[in-house]
């Protein structure tokens, strides 16, 4: 059964601490990974990854695919209290007529 | 922008009920998705249409329906609402090319008493 696994479920850091957010997929047919941040309404979009070992970056945030290990890592530097939501990470594949799987989430708490 | 937007952001009804959410898009988008997300849970598939009078079922379509009349709007049924179907509701929306990313509604929370 396809799957995308997301680690830690939840997480609480002081301000200015550097946070990584775990990604790992098994799936068919393999398109894209995509992080979302989820706040209290509609997730934004973040990073579209495809290719390996080319990290996407804004700002404090950065993002990078290993295909070989099948999975992706989202960075945050020196955070902020309005980093604090859910990320989500989704796996798009080619034979799943556009609609991507998604991880349970992130939850991400930044403390004054 | 691109801005999906649905029509209640709360909504509370009774068990039984036949309930409606309604979600339109104003991006000429071809795919529409509807997702519920719960705690611990993550979000999950409904049903998603990638055309006009097209839809296909996600992960969990069972005591749900979808009708998609225009290509702006995608509406989801629940025929006789349950009080597991408590839950957020997301609808999305992405065009048919490659590599295309998903834009969200702001999400109606259901609660089903």
């Amino acid at each position: 059964e396809d799957k995308v696994v997301q680690s830690p479920l939840s997480l609480v850091v002081h301000e200015g601490d550097t946070v990584t957010l775990n990604c790992s997929y098994e799936v068919t047919n393999f398109r894209s990974l995509l992080w979302y941040k989820q706040e209290k309404k509609a997730p934004t979009f973040l990073f579209m990854l495809t290719s390996s070992g080319i990290e996407k970056k804004s700002g404090r945030l950065s993002s990078i695919l290993d295909k070989k290990e099948l999975f992706s890592i989202l960075n945050i530097t020196a955070t902020q209290t309005g980093d604090s939501a859910i990320y989500l990470c989704a796996v798009e594949q080619g034979n799943s007529g556009y609609a991507l799987n998604f991880g349970k989430g992130t939850s991400l708490l930044v403390t004054p | 922008d691109v801005k999906v937007t649905q029509s209640s952001r709360y909504l509370v009804k009774r068990t039984g009920e036949k309930v409606f959410l309604e979600c339109v898009q104003d991006m000429d988008h071809e795919n529409m998705f509807w997702y519920r997300q719960d705690p611990g849970l993550g979000l999950r598939l409904i049903y998603f249409s990638y055309d006009v009078k097209m839809k296909e079922k996600g992960d969990i379509p069972e005591g749900y329906s979808v009708s998609r009349e225009k290509k702006e709007r995608f509406s989801l049924i629940l025929e006789s609402a349950s009080t597991n179907q408590t839950s957020m509701y997301l609808c999305a929306s992405s065009s048919h090319r490659v590599n295309e990313k998903l834009f969200f509604g702001s999400g109606t929370q259901l609660s089903v008493l």
